[in-house]
């Protein structure tokens, strides 16, 4: 079965603190997917990575950077020099080659006070 | 370009009545899905679409929930006789495709506010 956990249910930091949500997963299935997904206070989902299994080279998108960790089944989010515009809901989300579900972890609120 | 929409954004209904909740995916993407956010929680999937087949209906709470897309574009999510859990946030996404081992990456609606009284 595949499941994916964020521990952090809710993280606060000050602004320009860097931080790191903590993505694991687990799957059987040697070909696989792992998404990070931004829900701001406005409700609306906005998709900011795809990962294939085969690729863990690390990312970085300009304050963003993503961690890619077989070997630890991890796949984590950082933010750097963080702002208030990054508070919100940050969820992690696994799809193996085989099914077409995307399976979603329960979220990490996070909150960057000014 | 017009991203996923979603009608209506906010419902209120009395317990007992039926419910119907529309998603307008974005042009050209085959893939369509519905998840249910409740207050504070992630999202649970209920049923996706590859054009207008449903290979997935597990995720259904209930015989009460059903959901059509026709001409592989609009999608309706109909929830008969509800119930108070079901109050919830409803949400639409789409992709280019799904399976066939790969991933697309999906674009959400805003959702629709579902509130059983």
């Amino acid at each position: 079965a595949q499941k994916v956990t964020q521990a952090q249910t809710e993280i606060s930091v000050v602004e320009k603190e860097d931080v790191t949500l903590d993505c694991v997963y687990e799957t059987r299935d040697t070909t696989y997917y792992l998404f990070w997904y931004k829900q701001p206070p406005s409700g609306e989902l906005v998709f900011l990575i795809r990962r294939n299994s085969f690729d863990e080279q690390n990312e970085i998108s300009g304050r963003y950077s993503w961690n890619f960790q077989k070997s630890t089944s991890s796949f984590n989010f950082t933010i750097t020099a963080s702002q208030v515009v990054d508070s919100a809901v940050y969820f992690c989300a696994l799809s193996v080659g085989r099914d077409d579900k995307i399976i979603f972890g329960k979220g990490t609120r996070l909150h960057i006070l000014p | 370009g017009a991203g996923v929409s979603q009608s209506p954004s906010n419902k209120v209904t009395e317990k007992g009545k039926d419910v119907e909740l529309r998603c307008d995916p974005i042009s050209g993407h085959t893939a369509l899905y519905w998840y249910r956010q409740s207050l504070g929680q992630g999202l649970e999937f209920l049923i996706y679409f590859q054009g207008n087949s449903a290979p997935d209906k597990s995720g259904l709470p209930s015989d009460r929930f059903s959901a059509e897309r026709t001409g592989g574009s609009v999608s309706t999510l109909t929830i008969q006789r509800t119930q108070q859990e079901d109050s919830a946030v409803y949400l639409c996404a789409s992709s280019l495709a799904m399976g066939g081992g790969f991933a697309y990456e999906q674009y959400f609606g805003p959702g629709t506010r579902l509130t059983v009284t």
